[in-house]
């Protein structure tokens, strides 16, 4: 089984420009969730989705969005990027929510590494 | 004061040691979870736990919710352990709370 992708691996952007990363979650997975990851800050939640809803957000600022499609593949997009937004981003997925309980289990993908300049 | 903190911060063992990382959280949390992060990124979740104690090969992670406290052990530490290990608090599915992380080299 194929594991968790995530496109590009590596990008580099300029401030003021808006950026989109996508995961395609392991095959059966229905809940997506993304991380960012910053040597100062370390590991922070940005948002899970299940079902192609959003079911909670981390504390990061309204340019930060995500969406998930039918197929349960997820997108995040950054407007309006600021070099604090150079990052790790990390998406990871799991069959269900982190409500079920100790059934739950996620799996990372190799993360898309954003340089902002 | 980081609501999840973490010790050591970094740590170096001899290979067969026996090696135990510590997790203090002071948020009301549901579940702990521990993650293990290789040089190059790739994180790879090991245990998620509410209670008790749990054990994967030579991995162990126990929590006390009383006294918000959780650790992983790992027995017979061999130099392929080498990574950083996180812990992370999850706030009833609501949130995620991670820990700074520590930083452990096995050497041979």
């Amino acid at each position: 089984k194929a594991g968790v992708t995530q496109t590009p691996r590596y990008l580099i952007k300029t401030r003021g420009q808006q950026v989109t990363l996508s995961c395609s979650p392991i095959s059966g997975h229905r809940s997506v969730s993304w991380y960012q990851q910053t040597p100062g800050q370390g590991l922070q939640f940005l948002f899970e989705y299940f079902s192609e809803t959003q079911r909670n957000k981390g504390n990061f600022p309204g340019r930060f969005s995500g969406r998930q499609f039918s197929n349960s593949r997820s997108e995040m997009n950054v407007s309006t990027l600021e070099l604090g937004d150079s990052a790790l981003y990390l998406c990871a997925s799991s069959l269900n929510t982190r409500l079920a309980g100790s059934s739950y289990e996620q799996y990372f993908g190799p993360g898309t590494r954003l340089t902002v300049t | 004061k980081n609501e999840v903190e973490q010790s050591p911060q970094n740590l170096t063992a001899q290979e067969g040691e026996f090696i135990t990382i510590n997790c203090s959280y002071s948020v009301g949390i549901s579940a702990l979870h521990w993650l293990q992060q290789h040089p190059g990124g790739g994180i790879v979740s090991l245990f998620m736990l509410s209670s008790g104690k749990k054990k994967h090969g030579r991995l162990i992670a126990t929590i006390n919710i009383q006294e918000k406290h959780s650790s992983l052990h790992i027995t017979a530490s061999h130099p392929r352990d080498s990574a950083v290990y996180i812990c992370a608090g999850d706030n009833y599915g609501q949130n995620f709370v991670f820990g700074p992380g520590t930083r452990l080299s096995v050497l041979p």
